[in-house]
């Protein structure tokens, strides 16, 4: 059973406008929450994180939004430019020491 | 960017065949993490080290084993490769502070198995 979703495959911003990445996740020990931006052919870059004990952090272009009564995240970029380009994975950490990945979304900037 | 290789970075090899793949780092981790990329299963972990000679199994440790005989190198083993390990394999490290564990990720080794 799939304990951290990201329910949309691909998502197509228009350049310099904000972009909004979903995540949602079920388990309720998760505590630690990292967001994971990955090119083709490369390796997963991490991006910005949060833990259980705020609702927001921010960090230049990216604030990551905490809702721990709706187990729900979500990635702000603002605002959304060319390189953002890319596939992001959700990923959440609690008890066992690795992570816990959903299965990415594809961030498309349109010019 | 962290100090994290992997080696080899492209390898096919045939089904029953015995296959090593290497993660060195120079950031002196306690941490290092296999996890494995397949398409519609983001990535999922491996096996885990959380120090010299002490490792764990991940979700999908089947068929797989890993050593660590000092802090920089993780290694992975498919003693006999299976069609359904091709994939790209990703190695991690992390210092594991509480409630700030981030991991870090090396550029991958894509496998095939034929």
């Amino acid at each position: 059973d799939q304990q951290v979703k990201q329910n949309s495959p691909s998502l197509s911003v228009q350049e310099g406008r904000i972009s909004i990445l979903n995540c949602d996740y079920t388990n309720s020990m998760f505590d630690y929450f990292l967001w994971y931006k990955k090119y083709p052919a490369e390796g997963p870059t991490f991006l910005i994180s949060i833990s259980s004990i705020k609702d927001k952090n921010e960090d230049g272009r990216f604030t990551v939004f905490l809702n721990k009564s709706a187990k729900h995240l979500s990635l702000h970029i603002v605002p959304s430019q060319p390189g953002d380009s890319a596939v992001y994975f959700c990923a959440a950490k609690g008890g066992a020491d690795g992570l816990t990945f959903g299965k990415g979304t594809h961030l498309i900037i349109q010019p | 960017d962290a100090g994290i290789t992997q080696s080899p970075r492209h390898k096919v090899t045939e089904t029953g065949t015995p296959v090593t793949l290497r993660c060195h780092q120079t950031e002196n981790h306690r941490y290092m993490y296999w996890y494995r990329q397949d398409p519609g299963h983001g990535l999922r972990l491996i096996h885990y080290s959380y120090g010299v000679k002490d490792t764990d199994k991940g979700e999908v440790s089947d068929g797989y084993s890993v050593s660590r005989s000092k802090t920089e190198d993780f290694l992975l083993t498919l003693e006999s490769a299976t069609s359904s390990q091709t994939s790209v394999y990703f190695c991690a490290i992390s210092q594991k502070r509480v409630l700030a564990d981030t991991q870090y990720f090396g550029p991958g080794t894509r496998l095939t198995v034929l």
